[in-house]
């Protein structure tokens, strides 16, 4: 099984700022990427699959980019909304794995 | 808009069987494969099984396979987890989670449910 692995573990940025979010595969996915938001008591939210394509709705202010190992999960400037975990998933290889999320907290 | 919402979780011992439900609406239902995902606070999020539009695939994680049957019934609307010879490490909360296509493929889920909580203890 492919070991998706995110950091940090939690994050720290003011509103307003932007957030970096990390994600690594214990071997290559291509572009068969994903990222989830999850807000405390809620469902998984699609943010971006592909790697980089935003889901249907998601605001401008979330990219990803990456592709092989390497994966990043920018959000380019933080809404109170947006303090949540986000979590990575990998779909390139049967089993699809996820990473065990970053909490983006207010700092 | 999109709906799903999952049913049918509680407590069971070990080694006992529970069947979880998910009624689906806001979208053709029969276009799309389905999935079950489960979610623990230690292990995290884990794909369960996966089940494409026409029932005509199937596909389990090893820990669940040969336990754990996914169904559907397209005219219901509906998806389905029989889970048997539950074990405590089977405890977590499901989630039902649509498919972005119909045929069964390793892939991302663009919907989920809130989930439905399955506590295997004695």
């Amino acid at each position: 099984e492919i070991v998706m692995t995110q950091s940090p573990a939690t994050l720290s940025v003011s509103p307003g700022e932007r957030a970096t979010l990390s994600c690594r595969a214990s071997q290559s996915v291509g572009s068969n990427l994903a990222w989830y938001q999850q807000k405390p008591g809620q469902t998984p939210r699609l943010l971006i699959y592909g790697a980089s394509t935003r889901a249907t709705g998601i605001p401008a202010r979330f990219s990803g980019s990456g592709s092989g190992t390497e994966f990043t999960l920018t959000i380019s400037s933080l809404q109170s909304e947006d303090f949540a975990v986000y979590y990575c998933q990998q779909y390139n290889k049967w089993p699809s794995s996820f990473g065990q999320g970053t909490r983006l907290e207010i700092k | 808009e999109v709906q799903l919402v999952e049913s049918g979780g509680g407590l069971v011992q070990p080694g006992r069987s529970l069947r979880l439900s998910c009624a689906a609406s806001g979208f053709s239902f029969d276009d799309y494969a389905m999935h079950w995902v489960r979610q623990t606070p230690g292990k995290g999020l884990e794909w369960v099984a996966g089940i494409s539009w026409n029932s005509g695939s199937t596909d389990y994680a090893d820990s669940v396979k040969g336990r754990f049957t996914i169904s559907r019934d397209n005219a219901k609307n509906s998806l389905y987890l029989q889970m048997n010879s539950l074990r405590v490490e089977d405890t977590a909360l499901y989630y039902c989670a649509k498919a972005p296509f119909g045929v069964l493929l390793i892939e991302y889920f663009d919907y989920w449910g809130q989930g439905t909580l399955v506590t295997v203890s004695s």
